[in-house]
């Protein structure tokens, strides 16, 4: 059975930073992209970032989507079939739930996530 | 980036309706669509991928169609468990992106 069982909820003030994780398990890691969503308090979807664990034991692909660029780092332990999110500085505007999800291969092609962790409610406040 | 313009952003339906939702997309592309469904306090569930495969496990009144800039997310005969909030995402290329969402509210 796929999982993902995220780490629990946070609450941070405006400047620390913070990496949440991600733990996989019932699927080859190594072989699936790994997506990040957030979703701020009332609002709609918005897809953050890629990453590709890959079988190498270096490196692995990442990407980010423009609003998010600099704003956080993934990474991800192959070790541990464990993902991360992590902020060096946040912002009260950094609120909200955060999703990962092992997302869904069509041959080389990502397909949208098919298997979601049950997110991360991270809340920053003074 | 592809921008997916999501309408309705609500609809009031009853048990038994057929409820269609619709993505227009700001450029032609083909077949890397998905459509979930969130309720409150929830993760996404997948529904349709590559725009008209049901996922596993999902009933048959959920089906998915369109092409080029249009695709549509149908339900056919709503079940009380249907109400709740319903996106597309395009996957064709990064970054990539929901539509706005769609709550779909009891009449």
């Amino acid at each position: 059975e796929v999982q993902l069982v995220q780490s629990g909820a946070e609450v941070k003030k405006p400047g620390e930073s913070l990496k949440i994780s991600c733990k996989a398990s019932g699927y080859s890691f190594t072989s699936h992209w790994i997506g990040w969503v957030r979703q701020m308090p009332g609002k709609g979807l918005e897809w953050m970032a890629i990453i590709y664990p890959g079988d190498s034991d270096a490196s692995f692909d990442a990407r980010y989507s423009p609003s998010f660029q600099g704003q956080v780092t993934v990474s991800v332990d192959k070790s541990n079939d464990t993902a991360y999110l992590q902020w060096s500085s946040l912002k009260a505007s950094d609120t909200g739930m955060y999703y990962c999800g092992k997302t869904k291969t069509e041959g080389v092609a990502v397909a949208g996530i098919d298997y979601w962790g049950q997110g991360t409610l991270v809340t920053v406040s003074s | 980036d592809i921008q997916m313009t999501q309408s309705p952003s609500s609809v009031a339906a009853s048990v038994g309706d057929r409820v269609t939702i619709t993505c227009r997309a700001s450029r032609t592309f083909n077949t890397w669509v998905a459509w979930y469904q969130q309720t409150p306090g929830k993760a996404p569930k997948l529904l349709i991928y590559a725009a008209s495969s049901l996922h596993t496990g999902v009933p048959s009144r959920f089906s998915g169609s369109g092409s080029g800039t249009q695709y549509t997310l149908t339900i056919s005969g709503l079940q009380p468990e249907d109400f709740a909030t319903y996106y597309c995402l395009q996957a064709n290329s990064f970054p990539y992106t929901f539509g706005q969402g769609t709550k779909v509210e009891i009449k």
